[in-house]
């Protein structure tokens, strides 16, 4: 079974551009989340995406948003980005759905997102 | 303060030794408890899940959760080399999706 995959794997773009990354889940997970890494945070909860919807958000600005399509595939994005928004990117897909009890979160290897 | 509190190392252990890792936490609310393991340049991977107190053991690997000291702890037994990786603790409330995650404990294992 393939796991998630995050494309692309690496990025470079400079400040006040705009970027999308994209999460494939696995196959029959319908729950994506979305996190950032740093060195100097940790890593941190964006958002979470289950059916189209999105049902919960972390504390980051409006800059960041994200969507989920019909196939549970999901993109986020970043506008007018600054240097602080250098990460690793990471997607998680799971089966169940928020509030259905534990489940496990697979995460993907990441995007990479250097601004320069 | 951060919710989750946890030291970043590097945690050095010699081959076959045992690897005690720790988290330390505020938010009583928090049910769920994870260690995820994570390699240079890849995502994380679940290790462990505990809900509420106790201890849940997994071939080499204990976790502990103390949820009156707000701690939790990951012992890994007979450590390989292959177990070099940074180890993140990660917990959330019912909601289960909004995991707050430590700042993660770089472990050397040397042969």
């Amino acid at each position: 079974k393939a796991g998630v995959t995050q494309t692309p794997r690496y990025l470079i773009k400079t400040r006040g551009q705009q970027v999308t990354l994209s999460c494939s889940p696995i196959s029959g997970h319908r729950s994506v989340s979305w996190y950032q890494q740093t060195p100097g945070q940790g890593l941190q909860f964006l958002f979470e995406y289950f059916s189209e919807t999105q049902r919960n958000k972390g504390n980051f600005p409006g800059r960041f948003s994200g969507r989920q399509f019909s196939n549970s595939r999901s993109e986020m994005n970043v506008s007018t980005l600054e240097l602080g928004d250098s990460a690793l990117y990471l997607c998680a897909s799971s089966l169940k759905a928020p509030g259905q009890g534990p489940r496990e979160q697979f995460f993907g290897p990441g995007t990479r997102l250097t601004v320069l | 303060q951060k919710e989750v509190e946890q030291d970043p190392g590097p945690l050095s252990v010699p081959e076959g030794a045992i690897v005690s890792l720790n988290c330390t936490y505020s938010n009583s609310a928090f049910q769920y408890f994870m260690w995820y393991r994570q390699y240079s340049r890849k995502g994380p991977e679940l290790l462990m899940y505990t809900y509420s107190s106790g201890n849940k053991e997994d071939g080499r690997f204990t976790a502990q959760v103390d949820k009156s000291s707000k701690y939790i702890s990951l012992f890994i037994r007979d450590s390989q080399p292959s177990d070099s990786a940074t180890y993140l603790c990660a917990m959330t409330t019912d909601s289960w999706g909004k995991l707050q995650f430590g700042a993660g404990t770089q472990v050397v294992v040397t042969p």
